[in-house]
């Protein structure tokens, strides 16, 4: 099986600052990982993936970072705007099966 | 493109009745799941469909809830009967191949919100 877990479970952060969101995994045959974000009263919404043989990926203001060796992922968030409150969601793949850490809510601060 | 459609939004019964919720997946994607979230917790898959047939249903609690996905594009979720524990909300999701993989991104619908008393 696959255990997935948030190093927090919340986040306060300014306007403007870089947030960092961090996740743990227990199965190093995990090949596969997703970042979610939800926004209340909305379902989890795609951000950015990234597979096993990559340790970097960049989108639009995001970036996730993979390390194999550790088990840990994490979601950077550059230049973090009101919009970006939310709850966000590592996902993690075992053959073909996704599993959910429990979350962890961003604020952002005016 | 629209997005995964789930009716109705938000359901309040008494425990021991019956729901059902409805799902509607992005138009030509063949696989179609449900998901359970309760409040502070991530989604935890229920059920999976490819086409109309179940590829994994082994966390569905069988005795209470059922799930189809007749003609292989929109399904139903009933639960009968309801538990104060079934609380949750229902999530509909859907791809266009089978399973998280790299290039088969899982979209989500925006929840059925639950609430037995």
């Amino acid at each position: 099986g696959e255990s997935v877990g948030l190093h927090l479970p919340t986040l306060s952060v300014q306007e403007g600052d870089n947030s960092i969101i961090n996740c743990a995994y227990s199965n190093s045959a995990s090949d596969y990982f997703i970042w979610y974000k939800q926004e209340s009263g909305k379902g989890p919404q795609f951000i950015i993936d990234i597979r096993s043989n990559m340790d970097k990926r960049q989108g639009q203001r995001v970036t996730v970072l993979l390390n194999k060796t550790v088990k840990h992922l994490s979601l950077q968030i550059a230049a973090t705007q009101p919009g970006d409150s939310a709850v966000y969601f590592c996902a993690v793949s075992n053959d073909y099966k996704l599993s959910f850490g429990a979350g962890t809510t961003v604020t952002v601060r005016a | 493109e629209a997005g995964v459609a789930q009716s109705p939004r938000y359901k309040i019964i008494e425990k021991r009745q019956s729901v059902a919720f409805w799902c509607n997946p992005i138009s030509g994607h063949a696989t179609l799941y449900w998901y359970q979230q309760i409040l502070g917790q991530g989604p935890k898959l229920l059920i999976q469909f490819q086409n109309n047939g179940v590829v994994d249903d082994s966390q569905l609690p069988k005795d209470r809830f059922s799930a189809e996905r007749l003609k292989g594009v929109d399904s139903t979720l009933k639960i009968q009967p309801a538990k104060l524990e079934d609380s949750a909300v229902y999530l509909c999701a859907s791809s266009s191949r089978g399973g998280a993989h790299s290039g088969n991104t899982i979209y989500f619908g925006e929840g059925s919100w639950l609430t037995v008393v």
